[in-house]
């Protein structure tokens, strides 16, 4: 059973607007949730971890929240570029040492156009 | 510079053949992991690595070996390549919460 779900599968959106892409997860222990960039045929880059119960990071144009009573995490991406084409994975972490788990979501697969 | 390296990053290889995946890693992390990705999934664990000779199943090893004899280095084994195999094959390294990935290996399998 998926225990990260992202939400949309798929955005197309044009250069300079904003987005946000969704994650809503079931794991438990939810010790802390972490957002990669994918670039196609490429690895996965962090771009921002969340810890806290209620939790905001800001990291330039991205900006992340999260409600673990919600189970529920949000990537903010601001004045997109056409760089920011990617897939942009949601992973939660069951705990904060080598002994947790990695849970990974499916991905939201973002086009940015002209 | 902090690096986790795959070895190589694309491969062909015929059904029953035997391959070997490579995976280094510069931080001295105790823990590593081989993961797959496939489209529509979420990257799926295969086995981790807790240290030298400390090895563990993740949740699709079935056709999979895996050897660590030193810290940097963990080799990912498939005996006998299934067509069913084919995927994108990642490599990771870790230390508490922070996460490194290799770029991936791309294996295809005829």
């Amino acid at each position: 059973k998926t225990q990260v779900e992202q939400s949309p599968q798929s955005l197309v959106v044009r250069q300079g607007e904003n987005c946000v892409l969704q994650c809503n997860y079931s794991v438990t222990p939810d010790n802390h949730l972490r957002w990669f960039k994918q670039d196609t045929g490429k690895g996965l880059v962090s771009l921002t971890v969340l810890v806290d119960q209620k939790d905001k990071t800001s990291n330039g144009r991205y900006s992340a929240t999260l409600d673990k009573d919600a189970k529920h995490s949000t990537l903010h991406i601001t004045a997109t570029l056409l760089d920011d084409t990617a897939t942009y994975i949601c992973v939660v972490g069951d705990r904060g040492s080598a002994l947790g788990r990695l849970h990974f979501g499916a991905g939201t697969q973002l086009i940015v156009i002209p | 510079d902090m690096k986790v390296t795959q070895m190589p990053r694309y491969l062909i290889k015929r059904m029953g053949e035997n391959v070997l995946l490579e995976c280094g890693q510069d931080m001295s992390h105790e823990t590593m992991y081989w993961y797959r990705q496939d489209p529509g999934l979420g990257l799926q664990l295969i086995y981790i690595s807790y240290d030298v000779d400390s090895n563990s199943e993740g949740d699709i090893p079935k056709g999979y070996r895996v050897s660590r004899k030193k810290r940097e280095h963990f080799s990912l084994i498939l005996d006998s390549a299934k067509t069913n195999q084919t995927s994108v094959y990642f490599c990771a390294s870790s230390l508490d919460r922070e996460v490194f990935f290799g770029k991936g290996t791309r294996l295809t399998v005829v």
